[in-house]
């Protein structure tokens, strides 16, 4: 089945440090990305997504390109804000009936 | 607009007691699931439903009963509680069953087993 590997951190950054955390998957066929956003206490929220290569999804500063020759999808923020600290979701998905896999997830944190 | 509405928000439940965790969705989607996540181990699926009526097993289903009689909501049934089950709870839906919609979740239910 479908898979993903993501960086896990945890990651502690300071603000207006540049951000990548890194994505790749495994699937058969080209599934949709997704990035999702887990702030403290809360529920996961779609942060951004593509859904074909070389396109690029993005969202409050964020952004990610689908790339499919790496099979790829790194996320990316030039200038982190404290706000930004949340733990992050990569996962790619599929239609019909197969289901949404998802990464660990990466717990970062910005400090002032 | 509710959209994924999770009840309760918090559940302490002795070993081998039964509950059903609740979850509501006003959105119409068809597509709906429960995940748990747990320290490093990310969100694991348990049950899905691409429809009313119909449900299917994920990747950690044992445990575990659901059932879709309306669109709008699909209950997670702990039969018998058992302290591996000591987890946070979250219900996610989609508009359609293709995943290039993307997920809408709610806000989770924090379940102790003791």
């Amino acid at each position: 089945g479908d898979s993903v590997t993501q960086m896990e951190g945890p990651v502690t950054l300071s603000e207006e440090a540049f951000l990548t955390i890194n994505c790749t998957y495994t699937a058969t066929g080209y599934p949709s990305l997704f990035w999702y956003v887990q702030y403290p206490g809360e529920g996961l929220q779609l942060l951004l997504k593509a859904t074909k290569a070389d396109d690029k999804g993005s969202n409050k500063g964020f952004e990610a390109t689908y790339r499919k020759e790496t099979t790829s999808f790194h996320l990316e923020k030039g200038s982190v804000q404290v706000s930004d600290s949340a733990v992050y979701f990569c996962a790619p998905g599929r239609g019909g009936s197969e289901k949404l896999v998802f990464g660990k997830g990466m717990k970062l944190t910005v400090n002032p | 607009n509710a959209g994924v509405t999770q009840t309760p928000k918090f559940q302490v439940l002795k070993t081998g007691q039964s509950m059903t965790l609740q979850c509501a969705q006003d959105m119409n989607h068809e597509y709906m699931s429960w995940y748990r996540q747990d320290p490093g181990m990310g969100l694991r699926l348990i049950h899905y439903s691409v429809g009313a009526g119909i449900t299917d097993q994920g990747e950690v289903p044992n445990g575990y009963n659901v059932s879709r009689s309306t669109t709008e909501d699909f209950p997670l049934r702990l039969l018998s509680a058992a302290p591996s089950q000591t987890s946070v709870y979250f219900c996610a839906s989609s508009r359609h069953s293709e995943g290039n919609y993307g997920y809408t979740f709610g806000s989770g239910t924090r379940l102790t087993v003791v």
